[in-house]
């Protein structure tokens, strides 16, 4: 079936440092690829998505490109922020099966 | 203000102990869906529905009933709750299918002992 893998955590950062969370999958079809993020004591939310190869999602200084020749998805962001710590969660859609595919998710810290 | 909501936020319960966790939306979306959140497990999909009256098996419904009776609600129940259950859950909406925005309740925490 449709999997998603993503880069174990936490990743630590100081502030305005780059960051590249890694996302691949694996899937049948053409899926939409998700990233979302969840705060602390919150639901997730969307950050950023793309709905067809070579497509960029970009939100709040995060992107993501739709890549189908690596089957990839990889969130960067160029310079973090301590208020961009947080759990992201990079998905994809599974039309046949109507449902979202999440990987492990990333935990995110950044230090002042 | 859109949203989505879910009770208890937070539940201790007993082996055996029927609940039921309530999830509404005011956007009026056709599509919603009960998650599980496990560490290194990510987010799994429990339940979802397309519409009123239709529901469907995600990839670990045992254990789990839900029904949808109107659009903006959809209750998770759980007629005999087992400690693997303990799990933190998500209830989610979106407006037409998965290429939309998935809207998140903030979660419920729940404990069975």
């Amino acid at each position: 079936g449709d999997s998603v893998t993503q880069m174990e955590g936490p990743v630590t950062l100081s502030e305005e440092a780059f960051l590249t969370i890694n996302c691949t999958y694996t899937a049948t079809g053409y899926p939409s690829l998700f990233w979302y993020v969840q705060y602390p004591g919150e639901g997730l939310q969307l950050l950023l998505k793309a709905t067809k190869a070579d497509d960029k999602g970009s939100n709040k200084g995060f992107e993501a490109t739709y890549r189908k020749e690596t089957t990839s998805f990889h969130l960067e962001k160029g310079s973090v922020q301590v208020s961009d710590s947080a759990v992201y969660f990079c998905a994809l859609s599974d039309q046949g099966f109507q449902k979202l595919v999440f990987g492990t998710g990333t935990r995110l810290l950044v230090s002042p | 203000e859109a949203q989505v909501t879910q009770n208890p936020r937070y539940l201790i319960t007993v082996t055996g102990k029927k609940l039921t966790v309530t999830c509404s939306q005011n956007m009026n979306h056709e599509y919603m869906s009960w998650y599980r959140q496990d560490p290194g497990l990510g987010l799994r999909q429990i339940y979802y529905s397309m519409n009123v009256e239709v529901t469907d098996k995600g990839d670990v419904p045992e254990g789990y009933k839900v029904s949808r009776k109107e659009k903006r609600n959809f209750p998770l129940i759980l007629e005999s709750p087992s400690p693997n259950q303990t799990s933190l859950y998500f209830c989610a909406s979106s407006a037409q299918g998965l290429s939309y925005e998935q809207y998140f309740g903030p979660g419920t925490r729940l404990t069975v002992t």
